[in-house]
């Protein structure tokens, strides 16, 4: 099946640094999605992208999508305190999972003050 | 505007009892899914329907069923508890499969 994979797994950074966490999908995706989940919270969307080669910006993330789509980034810069949580990539599957998302393991921020 | 809604947000059971964990949204939204998460192992997919009326299985369903009861509502029932089954469960909604999820406060479910 379809695996969604992201590293690193956990990054600690001293506040004011940049942060990137990367996501690799097995199979061609039609779309990835990007979502922050804050401890102790609930995932929460932030961005989808469907374009091979795109790249959005919301205020310090940038989101790229690979040309194969078959990748994802997700940059922070200078990062805050309130950018701590964890970060997750997903995916649509293919073929019989195809009405299923496929959540990569996440990423862990956690930012030193 | 509230969302996705669950209930209980906390429960203790004991290995070999049964409960139904509530999910209800108030989005319109034709699809909803349960997941399971677990430290290290991120979102795991238990059921999901696609629309009212359907129900799929996902990655874990093994021990859980589900009911679509209406559109804004899907329930998990777990017939006889698990400790393995000690997990935090969100249930998620979203317009259509594939699309972006918003997913509830979830449940924290301890089985002894």
């Amino acid at each position: 099946g379809q695996q969604v994979m992201q590293i690193p797994q956990y990054q600690h950074v001293q506040e004011g640094e940049d942060f990137t966490t990367y996501c690799n999908s097995s199979t061609t995706l039609s779309n990835i999605q990007w979502y922050k989940q804050r401890p102790g919270g609930h995932p929460v969307f932030l961005i989808q992208l469907v374009k091979s080669g795109e790249v959005k910006k919301q205020k310090r993330l940038t989101f790229q999508f690979g040309e194969a789509k078959k990748n994802s980034s997700l940059h922070i810069t200078a990062t805050q305190t309130t950018d701590v949580g964890t970060y997750f990539c997903a995916g649509p599957g293919s073929g019989a999972g195809s009405y299923q998302l496929t959540f990569g393991k996440g990423t862990k921020l956690s930012v030193i003050p | 505007n509230a969302g996705v809604t669950q209930t209980p947000k906390f429960q203790v059971l004991k290995t070999g009892q049964s409960m139904t964990l509530q999910c209800a949204q108030d989005m319109n939204h034709n699809s909803m899914y349960w997941y399971r998460q677990d430290p290290g192992m991120g979102l795991r997919l238990i059921y999901y329907s696609a629309s009212e009326g359907t129900t799929d299985k996902g990655e874990v369903p093994n021990g859980y069923n589900v009911s679509r009861l209406n559109k804004r509502e899907f329930s998990l029932r777990l017939e006889s508890a698990a400790p393995s089954q000690t997990s935090v469960y969100f249930c998620a909604s979203s317009i259509r499969t594939n699309q972006p999820q918003h997913f509830g406060d979830g449940t924290r479910l301890s089985i002894l």
